[in-house]
């Protein structure tokens, strides 16, 4: 079965600091994609990055961008100089094969704190 | 502006009753999901649609039901029959073939039943 692991409940970074977010993922699918998503206080669930099992070169997204190690089976996100408003839950999530439905399978997040 | 709206963003509810949660979308997206979310947890799915008329029970459907009568909407029903149902519910929307869409998400609906 498909599983997504964030093993960081919560992460302190220090503002204009890079942090990353960790993320593992299992799957027996040689095709995935993978996502990441920000969760401020609000609640709403904000797209960031998405990275293909096939694409070769890391995505990036302005001050976002993935370190994807296939070997690994890990996603984590890099954040390059920290915001105060990039404080939020950060979810990793990973796009199901079967049935070509567009389903998403999500971590558990970590909670992003970032200090002035 | 495109996008997904919910409503009610709160919601309280006596134990038995049952309540629908509102999700509509502008996007001419193919396919709406709903997910529950917990405190500490990450978002299970509880059902999705690909198309009119037609859905899914994701991985948590017990107690809840679904109707997708129009592409725009797709409201989700808790019933009495859910166990636990106090929790934040999000609602998303994508396109379907191509599969390398992300989702869109609502502002979510918290719901709580006493």
């Amino acid at each position: 079965a498909q599983k997504i692991t964030q093993t960081q409940p919560g992460m302190f970074v220090q503002e204009k600091e890079a942090v990353t977010l960790d993320c593992t993922y299992d799957t027996s699918d040689q095709s995935y994609g993978l996502f990441w998503y920000k969760q401020p206080s609000s609640g709403e669930m904000i797209f960031l990055i998405y990275q293909g099992s096939y694409d070769e070169q890391n995505a990036t997204e302005g001050r976002y961008s993935l370190n994807f190690q296939k070997a690994r089976k890990s996603a984590n996100l890099v954040i390059s100089a920290s915001q105060l408003g990039d404080s939020a839950m950060y979810f990793c999530a990973m796009r199901e094969e079967e049935g070509a439905t567009n389903k998403l399978i999500f971590g558990t997040g970590t909670l992003l704190a970032v200090q002035p | 502006d495109g996008g997904i709206t919910q409503s009610p963003k709160y919601l309280f509810r006596k134990e038995g009753q049952n309540v629908t949660l509102s999700c509509e979308q502008n996007l001419n997206h193919d396919a709406m999901y709903w997910y529950r979310q917990d405190p500490g947890q990450g978002l299970r799915l509880i059902y999705y649609s690909q198309i009119v008329n037609d859905f899914q029970k994701g991985d948590i459907a017990e107690g809840y039901s679904v109707s997708r009568e129009k592409k725009e909407s797709f409201p989700l029903t808790v019933t009495s029959a859910q166990k636990n149902p106090t929790a934040f519910y999000l609602c998303a929307s994508s396109m379907i073939y191509g599969a390398d869409y992300e989702q869109y998400f609502g502002p979510g609906t918290r719901l709580t039943v006493t």
